[in-house]
């Protein structure tokens, strides 16, 4: 069993849509919580960053982190073409050894 | 300020030829890493450098070497090329390992080893 399980999709949405992705993970040390977006071809850029658990609103994103359930959420409001892409999420323990433990990524279309 | 750069942007090999990946970075980070990407098994580190002159194995280290340039460059080897080692190599960065959560990507080397 992988330690970050993340739907592979895709997830097809008219555009004007709530976006709603998530991950489940299985290791309680994990305390940074993290959404990378990454358009075909190109590297993944951080979207959100999340420390423990709770919401995070950044413009049309809100990040979601519930440690108690080991779930995190990725919501998109109002989505756009342009947020057609595969948005990965990761994860890490922090200063117990920071390497970045990465879900297989969940392509998202939105439709115009 | 162009990021994380590496090169090649794409490179094809036979079986048992080797190859070096160059990634640099200009944002003054201490801490470098090197992933590959697989359909469907997300990212992999292959090797990080929390700092100049130190280097330590990711999880999945085997059939690649490291060297740690200087503070900027971040070269990942590949000896001997495998058919599985078939990939997308990127190459990242970030200000610093305990903090190393905003870790910032290259733009990705596509490998294809036949």
């Amino acid at each position: 069993q992988k330690e970050v399980e993340q739907d592979p999709g895709p997830l097809s949405v008219p555009e004007g849509a709530i976006v709603s992705l998530n991950c489940t993970y299985s290791n309680s040390a994990f305390q940074y919580f993290m959404w990378y977006r990454q358009y075909s071809r190109k590297g993944p850029e951080l979207l959100m960053y999340t420390y423990s658990s709770g919401n995070k609103e950044d413009g049309r994103f809100t990040a979601q982190v519930d440690k108690s359930s080991k779930y995190i959420s990725l919501f998109i409001r109002d989505s756009q073409p342009s947020d057609s892409a595969t948005y990965l999420c990761a994860m890490s323990a922090g200063a117990a050894g920071n390497k970045l433990t990465f879900g297989g990524g969940t392509r998202v279309l939105v439709k115009p | 300020n162009a990021g994380v750069t590496q090169t090649p942007k794409f490179q094809v090999l036979k079986t048992g030829q080797s190859m070096t990946l160059q990634c640099a970075q200009d944002m003054n980070h201490n801490s470098m890493y090197w992933y590959r990407q697989d359909p469907g098994m997300g990212l992999r580190l292959i090797y990080y450098s929390a700092s100049e002159g130190t280097t330590d194995k990711g999880e999945v280290p085997n059939g690649y070497n490291v060297s740690r340039l200087n503070k900027r460059e971040f070269s990942l080897r590949l000896e001997s090329a495998a058919p599985s080692q078939t990939s997308v190599y990127f190459c990242a960065s970030s200000y610093d390992r305990v903090r190393g959560e905003t870790q910032y990507f290259g733009p990705g080397t596509r490998l294809l080893v036949l």
